[in-house]
């Protein structure tokens, strides 16, 4: 059975920490690796990853994957209290379009 | 920008009330998707429409119906509603090989 396994489930840290958040997943055929961040409302789309090895990043943000071991991670330099937010990490295998998403991890950055 | 709007971002139902959720997008985008998010459970496919009048069930298709009569909108009906079926309902529209982009989220409830 297809799986996407996010850890850990919920993380406090203060404003300045650096951060990893883990996305392991078990899905045939991998086409496609997502992250998103949930505030209260939309999930907005971070990364899309598709190739093992090469690093995205965005600002603070960075994001890699391993499709030999079938992972990603998404890191979080210099946290934020506007990070706070669930972030989520979706895969699409076999099939176009049905994406497997992770229960999320539950950011919470305090001042 | 691409907006997905949902019909509405709460609603109140009771039991064996037919419910009709909405979503619109206005980037011409031919995939749309109903998920639903739980605590602990992440988000779950439930429907997805490639194209108008075809659709594809999801993880969790049980109890639902769609409707894609023309490419900017995509409806998900509940026959007859139920109290499992309070949830998170989260709309979602992509091109094919990018990213998916969410709605604001329909919190329904069913008494």
């Amino acid at each position: 059975e297809d799986k996407v396994v996010q850890s850990p489930l919920s993380l406090v840290v203060h404003e300045g920490d650096t951060v990893t958040l883990n996305c392991s997943y078990e899905v045939t055929n991998f086409r496609s690796l997502l992250w998103y961040k949930q505030e209260k409302k939309a999930p907005t789309f971070l990364f899309m990853l598709t190739s093992s090895g090469i690093e995205k990043k965005s600002g603070r943000l960075s994001s890699i994957l391993d499709k030999k071991e079938l992972f990603s991670i998404l890191n979080i330099t210099a946290t934020q209290t506007g990070d706070s937010a669930i972030y989520l990490c979706a895969v699409e295998g076999r099939d176009f379009n049905k994406f497997y998403f992770g229960s999320g991890t539950k950011l919470n950055v305090k001042p | 920008d691409v907006k997905v709007t949902q019909s509405s971002r709460y609603l109140v139902k009771r039991t064996g009330e037919k419910v009709f959720l909405e979503c619109v997008q206005d980037m011409d985008h031919e995939n749309m998707f109903w998920y639903r998010q739980d605590p602990g459970l992440g988000l779950r496919l439930i429907y997805f429409s490639y194209d108008v009048k075809m659709k594809e069930k999801g993880d969790i298709p049980e109890g639902y119906s769609v409707s894609r009569e023309k490419k900017e909108r995509f409806s998900l009906i509940l026959e007859s509603a139920s109290t499992n079926q309070t949830s998170m309902y989260l709309c979602a529209s992509r091109v094919q090989g990018y990213e998916q982009y969410f709605g604001p989220g329909t919190r329904l409830t069913v008494t």
